[in-house]
């Protein structure tokens, strides 16, 4: 079936430390989102990126489509960066279903 | 503020009920996707709506329905609840399908079913 999968599943940083979070998919990908989702549950959209590189502030994502996997970069973090950071895809033959990752869990200790 | 409205922000039911959640996507959406995503899990795509039209379909039975209408509004209606259908749901908005572009999420309903 259709793998998302996201590491690491959990990510401890001290304010001011970098980390990659890392997505793998398993097929052909015509959508792939990353997604930061609060402690209140609410999902906010990062990156649109099906491919290539985009950056915004502190934050950059990489895909590299060909090799199936999407990175996602966390520059500097802040206690405010802390939260379920999800990848999701659309795939080429079913581009309806979005499917999402288990996510990565980022915890940011002041 | 994604401009996605999402209501009520919990409910609370029992085995057997039915419930109505309701969703306003941002105007000139086209496309509205419902998910159920349980504790410590991802979000699960239960369907979408393309003008009002039932345009692809999870993994979730029947008793799981929607509706989209012209105004960017829709619900999603899961009947005859059960104790597994406790969880946050997600319904997210896209200006056009196939969905190749940015989804905007709102901020979720909280069901506990009892």
């Amino acid at each position: 079936g259709i793998q998302v999968e996201q590491s690491p599943p959990d990510l401890i940083l001290q304010e001011g430390a970098n980390s990659t979070l890392r997505c793998n998919f398993s097929d052909s990908v015509n959508n792939l989102q990353w997604f930061h989702q609060n402690p209140w549950g609410q999902l906010i959209n990062l990156f649109y990126i099906p491919s290539g590189t985009k950056q915004n502030g502190r934050l950059s994502a990489t895909t590299v489509a060909t090799e199936r996997y999407s990175l996602l970069y966390i520059s500097s973090s802040q206690t405010t960066d802390s939260g379920v950071y999800f990848c999701a895809v659309g795939y080429t033959y079913n581009n309806n279903d979005m499917r999402f990752g288990a996510g990565t869990r980022l915890t940011v200790k002041p | 503020e994604t401009g996605v409205t999402q209501s009520p922000t919990h409910l609370i039911k029992t085995r057997g009920q039915q419930v109505t959640l309701r969703c306003s996507s941002q105007s000139g959406h086209n496309t509205v996707s419902w998910y159920q995503q349980a504790l410590g899990q991802g979000p699960q795509f239960i369907f979408q709506y393309y003008r009002e039209e039932e345009n692809g379909r999870g993994n979730f039975p029947p008793r799981f329905s929607g509706l989209q209408f012209p105004n960017y509004s829709s619900e999603l209606n899961v009947n005859a609840l059960e104790l597994d259908d406790s969880a946050l749901y997600l319904c997210a908005s896209s200006l056009e399908l196939p969905v190749t572009d940015t989804q905007y999420f709102g901020p979720g309903t909280r069901l506990t079913v009892l």
